[in-house]
């Protein structure tokens, strides 16, 4: 596809249950970001892959978050026994090129979680 | 702590009339400021990115401003259309690596007829 692809769109789960959110980045994008965007705030980070190398994963929340991209394209972040501050957009954004100052990041729209 | 702070919170605006965004930012050290347009249920689009030496830039009817002696930046909004509803989001980039950036919370722009 022409842009970055998440999925599922929605997800609804129950508290403790564990969930996997997909990414899908642009073809040939080195880069790849996770970030959760709580309701009316600015995203926030939680991981970055360099091709299939978890380079940074300061901003996972907890070790109940999990993230992975084996091949250096497809990545998942898995959350395990999910809880209700879970509940958040997970937005995944990819780049041509590494972290860095002119690096430009292209976001998918999001995986919106909910919690019950 | 690195922070972007944005102005307003929200704003609703008539179709047609202009409107200015504002952002400032205490970042240290400063690499380049980014404006994002994120549409409902979209993921953030990029309109700007701005290095310290540059002040203005322009995208279409969005002009976005820079002054990094006072740590400000603006994105004015020329004849709004409708398609113009969203948030706009402040990024820092502070550099360091891929968690180098700060996002702002956002203005939530309503365009309305």
């Amino acid at each position: 596809g022409a842009g970055v692809s998440q999925s599922p769109r929605y997800k609804v789960a129950k508290r403790g249950q564990d969930v996997a959110l997909r990414c899908d980045p642009i073809s040939g994008h080195v880069s790849l970001f996770w970030y959760q965007q709580a309701l009316g705030q600015g995203p926030e980070f939680l991981t970055y892959f360099q091709n299939e190398a978890q380079l940074d994963k300061s901003g996972l929340p907890s070790d109940r978050f999990f993230a992975e991209r084996p091949e250096g394209s497809v990545s998942t972040l898995k959350i395990q026994r999910t809880q209700q501050e879970d509940s958040a957009v997970y937005l995944c954004a990819s780049s041509l090129e590494r972290a860095g100052a002119k690096n430009i990041q292209y976001f998918g729209a999001g995986t919106r979680l909910s919690v019950l | 702590k690195n922070q972007v702070e944005q102005s307003p919170q929200s704003l609703i605006i008539l179709e047609g009339k202009n409107c200015t965004l504002q952002c400032n930012y205490t970042v240290s050290p400063f690499s380049n400021l980014r404006w994002y347009k994120q549409d409902t249920g979209r993921g953030p689009v990029s309109l700007t990115i701005m290095t310290f030496s540059e002040n203005t830039k322009s995208n279409g009817r969005y002009t976005a401003t820079l002054d990094a002696d006072t740590k400000q930046s603006s994105l004015h909004i020329t004849a709004s259309q409708l398609s113009d509803s969203a948030s706009y989001i402040c990024v820092v980039y502070s550099g360091g690596g891929a968690d180098g950036l700060t996002f702002g919370k956002g203005t939530h722009l309503i365009i309305q007829p």
